[in-house]
């Protein structure tokens, strides 16, 4: 069966420190990936998804980036972070080849800036 | 563009009670529509979904009719339990991969 992990589970770091958040998915192949950010109390907002290796697509401009270095290994990353930061930030795989288009979501990291 | 306007809450019931959380979208073309389940602290987890108008999807007592004249996916669940307090999102996902999302209604249940 397919997993998702995604760590750290909360971390909390200061405005201007760098950050790395890493998913990766187990049991299948060629996932489509994606990182996700959810503000308190609101939806979910799109930041980055990918279809294969090195393939990123940019949903809002800001100071994140993400990388996708192996085919089921995802990382988003800052230079510096920024108060507005702050979130949770949700990593999802869906299968391209599904009939169902579901998203599969990992367990979320709380990011916390001060 | 694709959106999803889903009924703002909180919306707190009795256990036991019926409970409706109401669901409209716009999209190009024919777009799969879900409902997702987030309980708090975790990550959101695919409650139900419809692939084609009139479809009904269901799990665990919720239920979920895909209407494209209305452009609606109201989710349904006859009687909740406690155990139901969640935040519920609805989405949909067009041909083009991207999946979009409601806001999110936070449900709580009391005894």
């Amino acid at each position: 069966s397919q997993t998702i992990h995604q760590w750290p589970a909360t971390l909390v770091q200061p405005v201007g420190s760098p950050l790395s958040l890493e998913c990766t998915v187990e049991g299948t192949s060629n996932p489509n990936l994606y990182w996700y950010r959810q503000a308190a109390g609101r939806g979910l907002q799109l930041l980055f998804y990918s279809v294969g290796i090195g393939q990123i697509s940019s949903e809002v401009p800001q100071n994140l980036s993400a990388s996708r270095p192996q085919d089921r290994q995802f990382i988003l990353s800052s230079k510096k972070l920024l108060l507005s930061d702050s979130g949770f930030y949700l990593c999802a795989w869906s299968n391209p080849r599904g009939p169902g288009g579901e998203l599969f979501f990992g367990e979320g990291s709380r990011l916390t800036v001060l | 563009g694709d959106s999803v306007t889903q009924m703002e809450g909180p919306v707190t019931l009795s256990e036991e009670a019926f409970l409706t959380i109401n669901c409209t979208y716009t999209a190009t073309g024919y777009p799969s529509l879900f409902w997702y389940v987030q309980y708090p602290g975790e990550g959101l987890q695919l409650l139900l979904k419809a692939t084609k108008a009139d479809d009904k999807g269901s799990n665990k007592g919720f239920e979920a009719t895909y209407r494209k004249e209305t452009t609606s996916f109201h989710l349904e669940k006859g009687s909740v339990q406690v155990s139901d307090s969640a935040v519920y999102f609805c989405a949909l996902k067009t041909n083009a991969g991207k999946s979009t999302f409601g806001d999110g209604t936070t449900l709580t249940v009391k005894p």
